[in-house]
């Protein structure tokens, strides 16, 4: 299963909401989570099952979707969220990831 | 608190073979799956392996199918991957993460560096 993340840079300002996509090439059902990497660090699970906040990530990250389609939305940016983002997912193996979002300083 | 701890990374030559290791901590890992990713210098994370909590079931990437194998060692708390037939192209840093349910990776280590180099 393919994973294409849309867009693959952008630039925003803090305060801004934020909407990064992931399509699937067949359906994962919810079987999709999203991380969060900074340079020189590991990823962060941000949501699992598609809309899942997992336990202490702020509340202003959310995920949405199902099938082919989901999204991840910040509702407003903070100056720690700027970062790339992954998207994964666990239907079937391999496990693959998106190619990543990186989200830049406007 | 859960922690993951990879080592064994280095610079191999091409053809070369290396065992990296995972200890983990905080969690009792015969509990759990694990997964094995990996991320190349500048560029995005590819999903390697899977091990099943008891290591009956494995699975693998394309791309290191038949050259990488993933054991564990529920004893020591340890999860390895043994590293075959290098590639400059398996230049990376490897990371363990814990399974979480089959619906998300939710701890990773802090990566260990592969490096495939004459």
């Amino acid at each position: 299963i393919q994973l294409t993340q849309s867009p693959s840079f952008l630039s925003a300002s803090v305060g801004d909401r934020v909407t990064i996509t992931c399509r699937a090439s067949q359906g994962v059902g919810s079987y999709l989570a999203w991380y969060q990497q900074k340079p020189g660090k590991a990823p962060k699970l941000l949501i699992y099952y598609a809309s899942t906040l997992q336990s202490g990530v702020p509340s202003r990250f959310s995920g949405s979707g199902s099938g082919t389609e989901f999204t991840l939305t910040v509702s407003s940016l903070q100056p720690e969220d700027f970062a790339t983002y992954y998207c994964q997912q666990l239907k079937s193996y391999p496990h693959s990831f998106g190619q990543g979002t990186k989200l830049e300083i406007k | 608190q859960v922690q993951l701890v990879e080592s064994g990374g280095g610079v191999v030559q091409p053809g070369g073979s290396l065992r990296l290791s995972c200890a983990a901590s905080g969690f009792t890992l015969s509990g759990y799956a694990m997964h094995w990713v990996r991320q190349a210098p500048g560029k995005g994370l590819e999903w390697m392996a899977f091990l099943r909590h008891d290591g009956s079931i494995e699975y693998y990437g394309d791309s290191v199918q038949g050259r990488f194998t993933a054991s564990r060692d529920n004893s020591k708390n340890t999860l390895y991957l043994q590293l075959n037939s290098l590639r400059a192209d398996d230049t990376a840093v490897y990371y363990c993460a814990r399974d979480f349910h089959n619906r998300a990776l939710d701890y990773w280590g802090q990566g260990s560096l592969v490096s495939v180099s004459s």
